[in-house]
């Protein structure tokens, strides 16, 4: 059974760019959602997605966005970008949003803004 | 306003002894509560987890424990191994469709 994929595994843009994270889910997983992790911030909630809704929002700027596919596929969306966005994101599926054995996360995408 | 602290950034233990690794909750809405473990560039694993029904839940060498009214649990390795050096998240939920809320991690270095 595959995991949570998450692409690209890296990637370097410049500030004001805009990139696209991916993430496929585990088959039959209709819940996707994204993390911020940081140094020393841990794992910050961005959004989650259930059956191509979003479902919850953290509390970050507009410039985060994200949608998901009717094949539960997600990508998330980062525009202008800043160079406090360096960081980890995570993907993480499960059968609903609220499931007794939380999450299955990706291996995540690092960016990094110069 | 954290929800969900773990304010040991680091733990150093000898390998065979018992690793303690604590956290606290102000969300008293919170009633399940979950360990994730992390290596260098994977995502975070599921480790075990509790419901607030319960204080104490057990799978191998490790052991969640839950103090309700002071808000606080804790998951106990016992023994540690050097294999079990990781970042070591809590996480905590509420009912109805909310999401995961993670603590700031615990880094753990067990020492041969």
């Amino acid at each position: 059974k595959a995991g949570v994929t998450q692409t690209p595994r890296y990637l370097i843009k410049t500030r004001g760019q805009q990139v696209t994270l991916s993430c496929s889910p585990i088959s039959g997983h209709r819940s996707v959602s994204w993390y911020q992790q940081t140094p020393g911030q841990g794992l910050q909630f961005l959004f989650e997605y259930f059956s191509e809704t979003q479902r919850n929002k953290g509390n970050f700027p507009g410039r985060f966005s994200g949608r998901q596919f009717s094949n539960s596929r997600s990508e998330m969306n980062v525009s202008t970008l800043e160079l406090g966005d360096s960081a980890l994101y995570l993907c993480a599926s499960s059968l609903e949003v609220r499931t007794g054995y939380g999450y299955t996360f990706g291996s995540g995408t690092r960016l990094t803004v110069v | 306003d954290q929800q969900v602290k773990q304010n040991s950034p680091s733990l150093s233990v000898q390998e065979g002894r018992i690793s303690i690794l604590n956290c606290d909750y102000t969300n008293s809405m919170f009633d399940y509560f979950l360990w994730y473990k992390k290596y260098p560039a994977e995502g975070p694993t599921f480790l075990i987890s509790i419901s607030s029904i319960k204080d104490k839940n057990e799978d191998g060498r490790f052991t969640v424990f839950l103090n309700k009214s002071a808000k606080h649990l804790s998951l106990h390795i016992v023994p540690s191994q050097p294999g079990d050096s990781a970042v070591y998240f809590c996480a905590a939920s509420g009912s109805g469709n909310t999401p995961l809320v993670f603590g700031k991690g615990t880094r753990l270095s067990v020492i041969a």
